[in-house]
């Protein structure tokens, strides 16, 4: 239990144009997910996290414009690049907060398989 | 305010031998701790978790931690290594925050497997 999927797994876009990156929880509700980046060789670093029905909360220094988060649905959040470009290229990651209604939240965040995104 | 600190940004230690990659944490509340594991081009996967129960965690894949309040300390270790095991290593702190936990992300351990 507890999967997460991202779609596509890897994508190459030219610059200027904009790409959406599908992040979905398989078998179970997600009213919270989360957006990472990671850079080469370095950890991860949070952009946003996305509440179901809400506005995402996005991390300093990350761009609301540039980095479009909608979380419509209780199993779907989207981030799309928006005029992307060079330096946009990255592996982005999102995961999904495992809430456990009976004993509270267990703070474990499952991950998904992580999106390449090269522009060029 | 909440960090994490790998020690070692590199281990490499041979097949059969034990493994232990280092964890210091920070945090001004009980902390919830985590261990991932990444494999090249591919997502997190969870080995273990500590959230205020025993403080030594078993994790998948013969993985083991002990939370050390007294060190602030919550090393991963593993007796035997074998091949597969090597991968990226990362150590994740969180605390209670009503409903706004954030992972915190140490800046991750690569363990080499030398034949």
């Amino acid at each position: 239990g507890a999967v997460v999927s991202q779609h596509p797994s890897r994508v190459i876009c030219k610059s200027g144009t904009s790409v959406k990156i599908e992040c979905r929880s398989l078998d179970f509700q997600a009213t919270t997910m989360f957006w990472y980046r990671q850079f080469p060789k370095q950890s991860l670093m949070l952009m946003a996290t996305s509440n179901e029905g809400s506005k995402a909360t996005y991390e300093q220094g990350v761009e609301k414009d540039k980095f479009l988060i909608n979380h419509a649905s209780l199993t779907l959040s989207t981030l799309t690049v928006t005029s992307a470009h060079p330096e946009d290229s990255s592996f982005y990651i999102c995961s999904a907060r495992d809430i456990l209604p009976d004993r509270g939240p267990s703070y474990e965040q499952y991950f998904g398989p992580g999106t390449r995104l090269t522009v060029t | 305010a909440q960090s994490v600190t790998q020690l070692d940004s590199h281990v490499s230690v041979s097949e059969g031998t034990p493994v232990l990659l280092r964890c210091n944490y920070s945090s001004s509340y009980s902390p919830s701790l985590f261990w991932y594991v990444q494999h090249p081009n591919k997502g997190l996967q969870l080995l273990l978790k500590y959230t205020s129960a025993a403080t030594l965690v078993k994790g998948i894949n013969g993985f083991e931690a002990e939370f050390k309040k007294s060190e602030t300390s919550f090393h991963l270790t593993k007796p035997s290594a074998h091949m597969s095991d090597a991968a990226e290593y990362f150590c994740v702190v969180t605390f209670p925050n009503f409903g706004n936990e954030k992972l915190t992300f140490g800046t991750g351990t690569r363990l080499t497997i030398i034949p």
